[in-house]
């Protein structure tokens, strides 16, 4: 079956602009979750999806904001983008959700926004 | 806040030779655990996971980790590494009970060179 898609998969913005990015999950899977990756920090958690609901957010400013459709295709944006914005947008989708801990995301290939 | 230490930042091995990556976390309550592979130009994959039982856990292509509570440590071996194991090793860990959802907090990544 279909993995995780992103796109797109790649993207140049300047300062100031704002980007949204969208993740299908695979088939079947209600929770998406987002991360940033960066040479610098590393793999880090945006926020988590489950039934068009957020239910857990990182450490993030409020300029990275998400949300996920009934389809549970899910689409985060980044407003008045910064330098620093510059990562690979990792999304991974999951199939238990709400209560569980049991969880094994599977991983898109990412979004590699390039901030100038 | 749970964090995550992968004390080896670059590895470079011969092919044949052991590995092990070490792996420690902060957390003291129950945890999921997980080891997951960056290959060059490729995405994020499971290589193993734990949730509970056995604490030594088998993955894919003959990786192994074993869990030990008392020293919060969750350490990847190989006994014969190839060249292609060439990639980039993640640990991560989530809260293993209600309220941990999907959110992985990861540790900063090693490096693995096998060289022929």
């Amino acid at each position: 079956k279909a993995g995780v898609t992103q796109t797109p998969r790649y993207l140049i913005k300047t300062r100031g602009q704002q980007v949204t990015l969208s993740c299908s999950p695979i088939s079947g899977h209600r929770s998406v979750s987002w991360y940033q990756q960066t040479p610098g920090q590393g793999l880090q958690f945006l926020f988590e999806y489950f039934s068009e609901t957020q239910r857990n957010k990182g450490n993030f400013p409020g300029r990275f904001s998400g949300r996920q459709f009934s389809n549970s295709r899910s689409e985060m944006n980044v407003s008045t983008l910064e330098l620093g914005d510059s990562a690979l947008y990792l999304c991974a989708s999951s199939l238990l959700g709400q209560g569980s801990g049991a969880n094994v995301l599977t991983f898109g290939a990412g979004s590699r926004l390039t901030v100038l | 806040a749970q964090s995550v230490s992968q004390h080896n930042h670059h590895v470079i091995l011969s092919e044949a030779a052991s590995l092990e990556l070490g792996c420690n976390y902060s957390y003291g309550g129950t945890v999921n655990l997980f080891w997951y592979v960056q290959y060059p130009g490729q995405h994020l994959q499971l290589l193993l996971k734990y949730f509970s039982g056995d604490p030594l856990v088998k993955g894919i292509k003959g990786f192994e980790a074993e869990f030990i509570k008392s020293k919060f440590s969750f350490n990847l071996r190989k006994p014969s590494v190839q060249w292609s194991d060439t990639a980039e090793y993640f640990c991560a860990v989530s809260r293993g009970v209600t309220g941990g959802g999907n959110k992985l907090t990861f540790g900063t990544g090693t490096q693995l060179k096998v060289e022929l």
